[in-house]
């Protein structure tokens, strides 16, 4: 499997500009997760999908951002009006729903998007 | 302030010392993982340990965890320049899907 596949890895856009970021989970995983990374607040996240429903969005900072999963392959993070304090790496991870001794339950990441905005 | 706090921030030693990281948290726990991250990339898993689990080994790894301080450790033995990277503890809360990480370290392996 190529693992966790984000788009794109940078991406540079003024204030105000719409920033769509997008990540294609291992496939079989039912977990997605949207991490976003700064140096003030390391990793803290966003929102998560199960089976492509939203659980928990309660990490997503305000109203300008939304996320959706339309099909187990693909889900998308929007940010609508974007702002410079919106700058980060942002990171998807997946894992199974199952869990055993041999699937624990370990989270695999993408390789991010590093979001700048002027 | 965050559910998993590492110490040191950072590290640095030379190759061949052993490398000691310690995490702490708040809340009772499912399981406690460590993951680590060079520098502009993802984060990968490294071992995990479940709350009724002591001590777990991996390789050059050994990961301890003691529930009733709420804090873990994390050892590198006989370290090698390529293991310089950020290295966090990331907790499951009890009746939680999601990872909630620490502030990590820095650990620098100087050849």
């Amino acid at each position: 499997d190529a693992g966790v596949i984000q788009s794109p890895r940078h991406e540079v856009t003024e204030m105000g500009q719409e920033v769509t970021l997008r990540c294609k989970p291992i496939s079989g995983h039912d977990y997605l997760f949207w991490y976003r990374q700064t140096m003030m607040r390391g990793l803290e996240l966003l929102i998560y999908f199960n089976n492509n429903v939203p659980i928990d969005d309660s990490g997503m900072p305000e109203d300008r951002f939304s996320a959706k999963m339309p099909n187990a392959s693909f889900s998308t993070l929007k940010i609508q009006p974007s702002e410079p304090r919106d700058s980060a790496v942002y990171f998807c991870a997946s894992r199974t729903g199952t869990e055993s001794p041999l699937l624990p339950g370990e989270l695999f990441f993408g390789e991010g998007s590093r979001l700048t905005v002027l | 302030s965050q559910q998993g706090e590492e110490d040191p921030q950072a590290l640095s030693i030379q190759e061949g010392e052993n490398a000691t990281m310690n995490c702490s948290y708040k809340t009772s726990i499912n399981n406690l993982q460590w993951y680590r991250q060079n520098s502009g990339r993802g984060l990968v898993h490294l071992i995990l340990i479940r709350s009724n689990e002591r001590e777990k080994h991996s390789g050059r790894l050994r990961v301890t965890l003691d529930t009733s301080k709420k804090s873990s450790s994390l050892l590198i033995t006989a370290s090698r320049a390529a293991d310089t990277a950020s290295y966090f503890c990331a907790t499951r809360r009890t009746g939680r899907r999601a990872l909630t990480f620490g502030s990590g370290t820095r650990l620098q392996v100087q050849p």
